[in-house]
């Protein structure tokens, strides 16, 4: 009973760096969600997938890639950090409207 | 207008007492309302979920929706000291496409 699983939990990365952050389902959802968290603001969109093969901007897409790989895997990418992505990450899948999320751990980022 | 805001609180409550707590939202179409507990560190939980109009029971929870007044609240009766937490209200403003937008939450604390 795995449910969301994302890695990694920290990384501090230097601006102008890239990585991406990981997040696998499996629970046979069909959508899948990328969040940040900020304090005071909220848990904000960054990017979904309604199905496997499709992606769509949320909120806050600028600095963001994301790659649905399968149904199980949906992967967050910065290109090159900014101070302003500092942020706890979430990812999270949902099986119907009406279910809600089901939510990762979450990943502190930090970049300096 | 943020499009679902909370008062972000504390919310003080003695033990054993009834928490309120509330989220307006900017959209009349909005179908499915949920709300999220969230302890500090961890990711959010589902908790209720709502989407007619009146109250929904589930043990010492009870959720509130009001779609004319564009409210819906969450009544938490007999509070412990372990419901302190942060209470994210998340509607669906996507007209049923499963894209959640959160508040900021309100941040209860529940002293004995």
């Amino acid at each position: 009973n795995a449910g969301v699983t994302q890695t990694p939990k920290f990384q501090v990365l230097k601006t102008g760096q890239s990585m991406t952050l990981q997040c696998a389902q499996d629970m046979n959802h069909n959508s899948m969600y990328w969040y940040r968290q900020d304090p005071g603001m909220g848990l904000r969109l960054i990017y979904y997938s309604a199905s496997e093969g499709t992606t769509d901007k949320g909120e806050v897409p600028n600095g963001y890639n994301v790659s649905r790989l399968n149904k199980r895997e949906f992967s967050l990418r910065l290109e090159s950090a900014a101070p302003s992505q500092t942020s706890v990450y979430f990812c999270a899948s949902s099986e119907h409207r009406d279910y809600g999320y089901t939510f990762g751990s979450g990943t502190r980022l930090t970049v300096v | 207008q943020k499009e679902v805001e909370q008062n972000s609180g504390p919310l003080s409550v003695p033990e054993g007492a009834i928490a309120s707590l509330n989220c307006t939202y900017s959209d009349r179409v909005s179908q499915s309302f949920f709300w999220y507990r969230q302890y500090s560190g961890k990711s959010p939980e589902l908790i209720m979920s709502i989407y007619s109009n009146g109250d929904k029971e589930d043990g010492r929870f009870t959720a509130q929706l009001n779609k004319a007044s564009q409210y819906v609240s969450l009544l938490i009766r007999d509070s412990q000291p372990s419901d302190s937490a942060t209470y994210l209200c998340a509607v669906d403003l996507s007209g049923g496409y499963n894209k959640l937008i959160f508040g900021a939450g309100t941040r209860l604390a529940v002293h004995p």
